[in-house]
Formats: structure tokens, C-alpha cells, sequence
């Protein structure tokens, strides 16, 4: 089944500890990117990824890192999370960056206190 | 930078009803447009798109025509069901600026019998 994953689900995290989300996609998309959702903000994006080895800024990239070192995988890091970071993320993927359609996760849900 | 602005909701509809979601959108060049859905406790999946002007998106009974002169991208359906409750999201992609998509706040639909 063609299908984008995301672990954790659920987290509850307190302030300043590292931490990873995984994404991870079957359907060998070229593109991959972050959102976190906010009651009334919609969707705003974190990070993009073109492909392999070639990722970008998004409109909130503050206090986030991600990589991509391998085509599948597409993992989000929060070096020292604050509590203005909790959220629910998602992250989605498409064969191409513009008119494709991007294919979500289920979501994140972070709690970080 | 691009924007997108939906109607405010949330919209609350009786069965069978006209539905009408204004989306209007701001960006440089001609950016392709999307519809996205998401029912409770999901991710978001796309209803419908349109990539260039004048083209119409439709799916399920819904529809969204892609105009450039008001830049808009409102989204339609004859008759909505209880199972139509969900938040739609219009988003765009830019084509100028590879990678970055902009979603709007999203709408909030409840469809009573």
C-alpha cells in the first residue's frame, strides 16, 4: 500500500530534550516536506526536500533541522524544543515539487512542556 | 511572498444544502492550486486540483475553477452530506519558487441531517 509513515504519533517531551519524528515514504517520491499545523494558522511549512542530499527553508524553519540521506526517509529534529513548538506535524511526499499532489502522514501530535 | 486567505468558518450546513468555499490567493507567476481534505484525527488528502488557468478541478461532486483574473479558486458542490464534514484546506504551489507550498487556515465544514 502506498503510503507515507510518521513515528512517533503521539509525544510528550519536556523543554531542551532532543528529539526525531521519522517520515518515511513507498512510493520513491522525489519530494518530501514538513508542515506543522496550528488552530488558525492552517499549514505552515518547516522544511522542504527536492531530493537526496538537497533540502530547504519553508516558512518556519526556526529551531528545526532535518536531512536526507536517502530517498525514502525524511526525518524532522528538534535540537532543544521549546514549548512554543508543540504542535502537530505532518509530513507528506510527491513525485514532483509543483503540480503534483503531496500524500500526507497521519500527523504528530507533540506536546513539549 | 505568496499567500492564500479561505473564507472563515466554521460553516455549518444542513443535508443537501449548497456549498460554497471562498479561496483567493496571492503569488508570483502561475502557481498550480489544490483542494485538500481532512476528516477528523486524519491527514490530509487531496479532493481536487487544477494546475493552470481556467482548468476545473472536480471530484466526488465537488468543483473549483482555477481563475486568473481574481485570482481565485472557490470551492463548490450541489449537495453536501454528513459525511462532507471535514476542514478543506486550499493550498498552492509556486512555480517560480520550486518547493514551497502555501495552505490556507482552512475551513471547518459541519453537515447536520
Amino acid at each position: 500500500e502506498a503510503q507515507v509513515t510518521q513515528n512517533p504519533r503521539y509525544l510528550i517531551t519536556v523543554t531542551g530534550k532532543k528529539l526525531t519524528v521519522t517520515c518515511s515514504q513507498n512510493m520513491n517520491h522525489e519530494y518530501m516536506s514538513w508542515y506543522r499545523q496550528d488552530p488558525g494558522l492552517g499549514l505552515r511549512q518547516i522544511y522542504y526536500s527536492m531530493n537526496v542530499e538537497v533540502t530547504d527553508k519553508g516558512d518556519v524553519p526556526e529551531g528545526y533541522k532535518v536531512s536526507r540521506k536517502e530517498k525514502r526517509n525524511f526525518p524532522l529534529i528538534l535540537e532543544s524544543p521549546s514549548p512554543n513548538q508543540t504542535s502537530l506535524y505532518f509530513c507528506a511526499s510527491s513525485l514532483g515539487p509543483n503540480t503534483d499532489t503531496q500524500y500526507f502522514g497521519p500527523g504528530t501530535r507533540l506536546t513539549v512542556l | 511572498g505568496d499567500s492564500v486567505t479561505q473564507m472563515e468558518g466554521p460553516v455549518t450546513l444542513s443535508e443537501e444544502a449548497f456549498l460554497t468555499i471562498n479561496c483567493t490567493y496571492t503569488a508570483t507567476g502561475y502557481p498550480s492550486l489544490f483542494w485538500y481534505v481532512q476528516y477528523p484525527g486524519e491527514g490530509l488528502q487531496l479532493l481536487l486540483k487544477a494546475t493552470k488557468a481556467d482548468d476545473k478541478g472536480s471530484n466526488k461532486g465537488f468543483e473549483a475553477t482555477y481563475r486568473k483574473e481574481t485570482t481565485s479558486f472557490h470551492l463548490e458542490k450541489g449537495s453536501v452530506q454528513v459525511s462532507d464534514s471535514a476542514v478543506y484546506f486550499c493550498a498552492l504551489t509556486s512555480h517560480t519558487n520550486a518547493g514551497k507550498s502555501t495552505f490556507g487556515d482552512g475551513t471547518t465544514l459541519t453537515v447536520k441531517p
